[in-house]
């Protein structure tokens, strides 16, 4: 089992609607939750973080933490096309190790 | 400006030689890394360290090297013994409240010819 699955997608949204990816972890001592976007050629940029469990709202972005069923979810509302990137979700398991998902490619359609 | 500096961007590795990853940070972090991305791949751990004088392996260390020397500098050596290196190489600090977040350098490729 993979210490942190995403689905590699592509998923695609019309411009406007909700996009929702989704994140499990094998971990259970993990600590903290990150996602990342990446353009195709850059490095990953924090979108946001979270470490308990809920919700966590910064302008269109929701993180999503459930820790009991090992899940951890991004909402991106009013997506636009310059949303359409891939999106890995991290996760800070025992001394400082930080894993990455296979991130998930968002395609916003205008 | 703080942030983490990787060189070269670009780099070229004949078969058989060894080449070494610069990665410097002024961001005063304690935890550095190293990943490793493979076209419309994730990012996968090489090594990490969490302190000076200090580092352990991650998934992928075979045929990779590293020395934390200085809280600053965290280069990292690809050997003749890593038989695919071609792949876009990441350096990442981590600095130790808002979350625990990783920050990336820009990153450098490398290609083998």
């Amino acid at each position: 089992q993979k210490e942190v699955e995403q689905n590699s997608g592509p998923l695609s949204v019309p411009e406007g609607a909700i996009a929702s990816l989704n994140c499990t972890y094998s971990d259970r001592g993990s600590q903290s939750f990150f996602w990342y976007r990446q353009y195709s050629g850059k490095s990953p940029e924090l979108i946001m973080f979270i470490y308990s469990n809920g919700d966590k709202e910064d302008g269109r972005f929701t993180a999503q933490l459930n820790k009991a069923s090992q899940y951890v979810s991004l909402l991106i509302r009013d997506s636009q096309p310059s949303d359409s990137a891939t999106y890995l979700c991290a996760v800070n398991h025992f001394y400082q190790k930080v894993t990455f998902g296979i991130g998930t490619k968002l395609q916003v359609i205008p | 400006d703080g942030g983490i500096t990787q060189s070269p961007k670009y780099l070229f590795r004949k078969e058989g030689q060894n080449v070494t990853l610069s990665c410097e940070q002024n961001l005063n972090h304690d935890a550095m890394y190293w990943y490793r991305q493979d076209p419309g791949q994730g990012l996968r751990l090489i090594y990490y360290s969490q302190i000076v004088n200090d580092f352990q392996k991650g998934d992928i260390a075979e045929g990779y090297s590293v020395s934390r020397e200085k809280k600053e500098s965290f280069p990292l050596t690809v050997t003749s013994a890593q038989k695919n290196p071609t792949a876009f190489y990441l350096c990442a600090s981590k600095v130790e409240n808002s979350g625990n977040t990783i920050y990336f350098g820009e990153g450098s490729w490398l290609t083998v010819v």
